[in-house]
């Protein structure tokens, strides 16, 4: 089955860009998303990307996919304090309906 | 407000009680997901619904019990629980169907925090 991984933890500066990584092991992934959790609350799609793409940006947020290493990250530009959560990657196998999720990064955003 | 609805929030609970957590989307999707967060754990996936038949049961102990009467419910049936099983535990649905459209992603619910003493 798929494995996906994340770093456990990242630490930036507010106003700094933040650049959280995943990587994944089935080359046959269709969609890849991320999910941001805030304290306390369940988990909020962030955006996603589909496998026959490199690149998507979405105002603050990018999105980047590297098939051939199974990489998969995401910028946040000009990181604020409202951005500190827990930010989960998900990978979507083809031929099934169910996402493999990461153990998610914990970004903290200091002044 | 994400279209998925779970209650109670907060939920406390001896051993030999027995409570059900409840979850509701209104977002026309046919399944629906129990997941068990713990500290420093990975999510858990624990039972998938499709079109209301389980598809999904991940080694779960017997004292969680799911029911899905419909593709827009989902319970689970909490009966002598451990305080090992204390956790957040997160309801979720997404649409299966819809070919070529439908980007797969699940919608959470913001969840239901038991606590078992």
């Amino acid at each position: 089955g798929e494995d996906v991984e994340q770093s456990l933890f990242l630490s930036v500066r507010e106003g700094d860009s933040s650049v959280i990584n995943c990587t994944y092991t089935d080359s046959s992934s269709t969609y890849l998303y991320w999910y941001k959790q805030e304290p306390g609350a369940g988990l909020q799609l962030l955006t996603y990307i589909f496998s026959n793409m490199d690149m998507k940006q979405d105002q603050r947020l990018t999105v980047l996919l590297n098939k051939k290493d199974k990489h998969l990250s995401l910028r946040i530009a000009d990181t604020q304090t409202g951005d500190s959560a827990i930010y989960f990657c998900a990978v979507l196998e083809g031929g099934s309906y169910i996402p493999t999720f990461g153990r998610g990064t914990s970004l903290i955003v200091h002044p | 407000e994400t279209g998925v609805t779970q209650t109670p929030r907060h939920l406390v609970m001896g051993m030999t009680n027995k409570k059900s957590l409840k979850c509701e989307q209104h977002l026309g999707h046919n399944a629906m997901y129990w997941y068990k967060q713990s500290a420093k754990k990975p999510l858990e996936l624990m039972f998938v619904y499709n079109f209301k038949e389980q598809t999904e049961n991940n080694s779960v102990p017997s004292r969680f019990s799911p029911e899905c009467p419909n593709s827009s419910h989902l319970f689970l049936h909490l009966h002598t629980l451990q305080p090992e099983d204390s956790a957040l535990y997160l309801c979720a649905s997404s649409l299966t169907s819809g070919g070529v459209a439908n980007t797969g992603e699940l919608f959470f619910g913001e969840g239901s925090r038991l606590t078992v003493l």
